[in-house]
């Protein structure tokens, strides 16, 4: 398998513009996590799913941010309108049901400027 | 809520020397408790992992960890450290939903371990 997939792995845009994050779980895992990562805050869980189906969204910063799950093999995190404080890395993670061990993708590294 | 709490931010070790890196956590039901690694510009790596049963569990890389539950303590541990070991080390808790899936897991701070030739 080829593990969590992320796209793109890096992205630079203009503060105001959308940004869509993208990423394709392990095939079979069932859930499928959102985190951002910064040197202030650490690692923060953004928005998970279980089943295709948002569960937490508490992390969520505000709501210029949205995240989607249109099917079992894909996830979008969407920025709009973006600000230079969203700059960060962002990683999808995907687990197996019932258990929380996560696997990572490389993460997305976004610079808003 | 749950929390994890890594108090060491940077650790230096001299290669060959033995490592811990500590990490207590605090989670209302059983916890499930990971070790991730992290080098830079990568995502996350998982080390080990404790689920149940035998508190002291084994993970890749030569690395350990053990569960004490009177502690809340989840540190890990190397015998002999190699420089390839430097990276951030991520403590983690988390459990399961109730619906089957998978709840989110909440990481600590990170510790920064350099090694010293």
């Amino acid at each position: 398998d080829a593990g969590v997939i992320q796209s793109p792995r890096h992205e630079v845009t203009e503060m105001g513009q959308e940004v869509t994050l993208r990423c394709k779980p392990i095939s079979g895992h069932n859930s499928l996590f959102w985190y951002r990562q910064t040197m202030m805050r650490g690692l923060e869980l953004l928005i998970y799913f279980n089943n295709n189906v948002p569960i937490d969204d508490s992390g969520m910063p505000e709501d210029r941010f949205s995240a989607k799950m249109p099917n079992a093999s894909f996830s979008t995190l969407k920025i709009q309108p973006s600000e230079p404080r969203d700059s960060a890395v962002y990683f999808c993670a995907s687990s197996l049901r019932g258990l929380s061990e996560a696997f990572f993708g490389q993460g997305t590294r976004l610079t808003v400027v | 809520a749950q929390s994890v709490t890594q108090p060491d931010i940077h650790i230096t070790v001299s290669e060959g020397a033995s490592l811990e890196l500590r990490c207590n956590y605090s989670y209302g039901a059983t916890p499930y408790l990971f070790w991730y690694v992290q080098s830079p510009g990568q995502g996350l790596q998982l080390l080990l992992k404790y689920f149940s049963g035998d508190t002291l569990v084994q993970g890749i890389k030569g690395f350990e960890a053990e569960f004490k539950r009177s502690q809340s303590s989840f540190n890990l541990r190397k015998p002999s450290v190699h420089w390839s070991d430097a990276a951030e080390y991520f403590c983690a808790v988390g459990g399961a939903e109730s619906g089957g899936g998978a709840d989110g897991l909440t990481f600590g701070k990170g510790t920064h371990l350099i090694i010293q030739p």
